[in-house]
């Protein structure tokens, strides 16, 4: 059972364009929710994370959108540049154990 | 952020060896965990190393295939037994300390 499903599986975006990755999850007992970026022969690096007690995180041009209800949360990239392009995966985790369940991933590559 | 430093960064094995992996990070955390990355695949959790006490394995792994050591709380180890070229992974290390989870830089091995 995938717990976390994330689209789309790649997706091409213009230099200075938005990138949308979408999430949905479906244990109601994940309380945290981060994103990672990973670079070819690297680990994946935390990106950026969120609570379900708030709608909205931003960093710099990311940004992290999250729909309780809906179970749904999404990460935003603004003015997208060459340098995004990577693989982003979204993850859910919770209660004490500290697991993390990631989604399949998202190869993003931003043209010049 | 954390830094997590895992040893050896690539590794080519003959089917039916095994091999260490070291991992180090630089302060004590509570809670260390083993991933493996299939090729362009997502992340795996293979088990949950505790100090003190046996690791804590998900389904599909079994410690006979995957020992874990964790003398301490800066340190772990895994070891790929016997292996086989569908063990051809990266296999990551993680801690996770308050609420985020930080990532090692991944062994790459390749079984031939």
């Amino acid at each position: 059972q995938q717990q976390v499903k994330q689209s789309p599986q790649s997706l091409i975006v213009q230099k200075g364009g938005i990138s949308i990755i979408n999430c949905a999850y479906e244990n109601t007992a994940f309380d945290y929710f981060p994103w990672y970026q990973q670079f070819p022969g690297k680990g994946p690096a935390l990106l950026i994370a969120i609570r379900p007690d708030v709608s909205e995180k931003k960093e710099g041009r990311f940004t992290i959108s999250f729909n309780k209800s809906a179970k749904q949360f999404s990460l935003h990239i603004m003015d997208s540049q060459p340098g995004d392009s990577a693989t982003y995966f979204c993850a859910g985790r919770g209660g004490s154990n500290y697991k993390l369940t990631f989604g399949k991933g998202t190869l993003l590559t931003v043209n010049p | 952020s954390a830094v997590i430093s895992q040893k050896p960064s690539r590794d080519i094995c003959q089917r039916g060896t095994s091999l260490t992996i070291q991992c180090q990070v630089d302060s004590q955390v509570t809670m260390m965990f083993w991933y493996r990355q299939q090729p362009g695949q997502s992340l795996t959790l293979i088990a949950t190393a505790n100090q003190g006490s046996e690791a804590t394995y998900e389904s599909g792994f079994v410690i006979d295939k995957f020992p874990i050591s964790r003398p301490n709380l800066t340190f772990s180890t895994l070891t790929v037994s016997n292996m086989s070229p569908e063990d051809s992974s990266i296999y990551l290390c993680s801690e996770s300390r308050n609420t985020e989870a930080f990532f090692g830089q991944g062994t790459r091995l390749t079984v031939v």
